[in-house]
């Protein structure tokens, strides 16, 4: 398995550009999910998912839109970047069975909007 | 709306000590994790505790809930430089949600 992988792992963007984040598993986890982590701060909750067709925004949603037509893909795209929105983006999966929960993260994506 | 606080934020330990990082959360939870992330790095998962009184140990560190006082603490018993690097908690936002809040974290650092 290759777990949980994100593209790019560097993005520089100009402000109003539209981009997309790209994640995706392998491990056929029905939950996903977006984070973005600020300097000192914890990760936060941009959105995420339950399974295929189904999304719902988190604490940060603004700016941000996702789908999720297949179990393995969870894109992220910017609509119109704002330096605001410069900070690293995690995706996360995980799944819970018998009372036990496995979750993986990401290695990240670096985006920086100037 | 729920918060999560964790103290302290920064902690500077020599190596052999023991020290607790603890995790407070503002509102009912049925499920609380730590990690560990490395400068650069992405997130690592040490634990998820589901329950009162549950208690979990890897190595050096031991996690603990107490579902009635809102409270987890991570244990760090006779420390080593390796166990140098941020650890956050973060808690779901009721039962069976997956909708995740997390502390700022704290930052430790283990030296000779």
């Amino acid at each position: 398995n290759a777990g949980v992988t994100q593209t790019p792992k560097f993005q520089v963007l100009k402000t109003g550009q539209s981009m997309t984040l790209q994640c995706a598993q392998d491990m056929n986890h029905e939950y996903m999910s977006w984070y973005r982590q600020d300097p000192g701060m914890g990760l936060r909750l941009i959105h995420y998912s339950v399974g295929a067709g189904i999304t719902d925004q988190g604490e940060v949603p603004n700016g941000y839109n996702v789908s999720r037509s297949t179990t393995e893909d969870f894109p992220l795209r910017l609509l119109s970047a704002a330096p605001s929105q410069t900070s690293v983006y995690f995706c996360a999966s995980s799944y819970l069975a018998g009372g036990r929960e496995t979750q993986y993260f990401g290695p990240g994506t670096r985006l920086l909007v100037l | 709306e729920l918060k999560v606080e964790q103290n302290p934020l920064f902690l500077s330990m020599q190596e052999g000590k023991n020290y607790t990082i603890y995790c407070n959360y503002s509102t009912t939870s049925d499920r609380l994790y730590w990690y560990r992330q490395d400068p650069g790095k992405s997130l690592e998962s040490l634990f998820v505790l589901l329950s009162n009184g549950a208690v979990k140990q890897e190595g050096r560190l031991m996690a603990s809930l107490d579902t009635k006082a809102r409270l987890s603490t991570l244990h760090i018993t006779a420390a080593v430089h390796d166990l140098s690097a941020t650890y956050f908690c973060a808690v779901n936002s009721g039962a069976g949600s997956y909708q995740l809040t997390f502390g700022k974290g704290t930052k430790l650092s283990v030296i000779p």
